[in-house]
């Protein structure tokens, strides 16, 4: 158990809605990161949040988005989803802000888009 | 070519066996992770590196930076070590993630 808790467990959405997950970060933890993994491949890194302000974005598009809260919780919005985020979304929480930190895993929300 | 690279991509070994798995990488960076992902999705990190030797149980990784290289090593495998093994490295603030190493143990 790593502490990092993420809701929900599972997600099925149609084409065009929005959906919204959530990641309670590990206690202590100010850092929360989002990785997107799709069946087969490796996780690929969305955003991470510091101390509530978005401290980088990987290659995805702005319908993807997110907030950080001041008890360091975070949520990930996806706007107007299309069949391919299908997938498994991870966040990771971890004491200070870059990668060159222990991660943290919450244990996945997976969304299905249909 | 992936920044991140990862032999083998599938492993079967029998109970007791001693495992390597490698990970090069083409990047400079602060930092390299080995995970361990179970069926249903749970990451755990095993160990963070930027130089030298961890140990961790039957676990050990090794790092050389200058060759840009990484070892993780499972010292008398067990069915319970069965996972995937992820290398990812760290340039910046984000993790790049290697495809993986699909390991089973048989008993």
């Amino acid at each position: 158990e790593t502490g990092v808790t993420q809701s929900p467990t599972h997600l099925i959405k149609t084409r065009g809605q929005q959906v919204t997950l959530r990641c309670s970060s590990q206690s202590g933890h100010n850092t929360v990161s989002w990785y997107q993994q799709a069946l087969g491949q490796g996780p690929q890194f969305i955003f991470q949040y510091y101390r509530e302000e978005e401290n980088g974005r990987g290659n995805f598009p702005p319908r993807f988005s997110g907030l950080q809260f001041p008890n360091y919780s975070s949520e990930l919005n996806v706007n107007a989803l299309e069949l391919d985020d299908s997938a498994l979304y991870l966040c990771a929480s971890s004491r200070t802000s870059g990668g060159a930190d222990t991660q943290y895993f919450g244990p996945g929300t997976r969304l299905t888009v249909l | 070519k992936n920044e991140v690279e990862q032999s083998p991509q599938n492993l079967t070994a029998q109970e007791g066996e001693f495992i390597t798995i490698n990970c090069s990488y083409s990047v400079g960076i602060s930092a390299l992770h080995w995970l361990q992902q179970h069926p249903g999705g749970g990451i755990v990190s095993l160990f963070m590196l930027s130089s030298g030797k961890k140990k961790h149980g039957r676990l050990i990784a090794t790092i050389n930076i200058q060759e840009k290289h990484s070892s993780l090593h499972i010292t008398a495998s067990h069915p319970r070590d069965s996972a995937v093994y992820i290398c990812a490295v760290c340039p910046n603030y984000q993790l790049i993630w290697g495809a993986g190493t699909k390991l089973i143990i048989k008993p």
